[in-house]
C-alpha cells in the first residue's frame, strides 16, 4: 500500500503568518498534488507537480506557493496567511498513467 | 474544466434502508471515477473505483456509471450507523496529469 505522510497534522497561526505544510511519499510517484477541503466545496486543487523542480498551477492557487524539492517531498507555502486559508489540506500522489491516487491524512490549518 | 454537481447535500436514512447518492458532471472525457467516504475530522477512504460504464460492487457499496448521461451514483446497501459520514465523488482523466475533480459532498446520517 502506497504511503503519503503530511506534517504537521494541525497548525494554528495568525493573520500574516508564514506557514509551510510538508508532504512526503516514498512510492517513487511522479505526480504530487495539494488540495484544500472546505465545507460545501469538496476538495479543490491548489498546485501539483510532476517531478522535482516542476510546479503546475491548479484551480485555486491564489495566496499559495509550492515547491517540489525532491521526488519524495512537496511543500505548500503560505507566506502571508489569511483567515480565508483556514482549511483542511490534503496531499496526494500517483504514478503517471496510474488510475489510483493516494492521499495523506490531512493537515488542519487555522488562521486566526 | 470538469464541473461536478453532487446531490443530495444531505441524506438521513434508517439503518437497513438503501441510500442513494448522485453526481452529474459536465463533460464525458473523464475515465476514472471513485467514491470516497470521510468520517468527521478524518481522511479519505476510497470505497469504489469504476473505470467503465456499468456497475461495480465493493461489499455493500455499488457504483453505477453512465458517461453518456454524465452521471455516476453510489448505492449503500443496508447502511449502518457507522456509515454516517460525508461521501465524495471524484473523477479524473487518466494520462499526463490525473488531478481529481471532486463533488461538494453528501452528508449521510444513518439512524439506528
Amino acid at each position: 500500500e502506497a504511503a503519503v505522510t503530511q506534517s504537521p497534522r494541525n497548525k494554528v497561526t495568525v493573520t500574516g503568518g508564514n506557514v509551510t505544510l510538508s508532504c512526503r511519499q516514498t512510492n517513487s510517484h511522479n505526480y504530487m498534488y495539494w488540495y484544500r477541503q472546505d465545507t460545501g466545496h469538496g476538495l479543490r486543487l491548489i498546485h501539483y507537480s510532476y517531478g522535482a523542480g516542476n510546479l503546475q498551477i491548479g484551480d485555486v492557487p491564489d495566496g499559495y506557493k509550492a515547491t517540489r524539492t525532491t521526488q519524495e517531498d512537496f511543500f505548500l507555502l503560505l507566506e502571508l496567511a489569511s483567515p480565508s486559508q483556514t482549511s483542511l489540506y490534503f496531499c496526494a500522489s500517483n504514478r503517471q498513467g496510474a488510475k489510483e491516487q493516494y492521499f495523506g491524512p490531512g493537515t488542519r490549518l487555522t488562521v486566526l | 474544466q470538469q464541473k461536478v454537481q453532487q446531490s443530495p447535500e444531505s441524506l438521513t436514512v434508517s439503518e437497513g434502508a438503501m441510500a442513494s447518492l448522485n453526481c452529474t458532471f459536465s463533460d464525458g472525457t473523464s475515465d476514472n471515477f471513485r467514491w470516497y467516504r470521510q468520517h468527521s475530522g478524518k481522511g479519505l477512504e476510497v470505497l469504489v473505483s469504476i473505470f467503465s460504464d456499468g456497475e461495480k460492487e465493493e461489499g455493500r457499496f455499488t457504483a453505477h456509471l453512465n458517461r453518456a448521461s454524465l452521471h455516476v451514483s453510489l448505492h449503500i446497501r443496508e447502511p449502518q450507523p457507522s456509515d454516517s459520514a460525508v461521501y465524495l465523488c471524484a473523477m479524473s482523466k487518466t494520462g499526463f496529469a490525473s488531478a481529481l475533480t471532486f463533488g461538494s459532498g453528501t452528508k449521510v446520517i444513518v439512524l439506528p
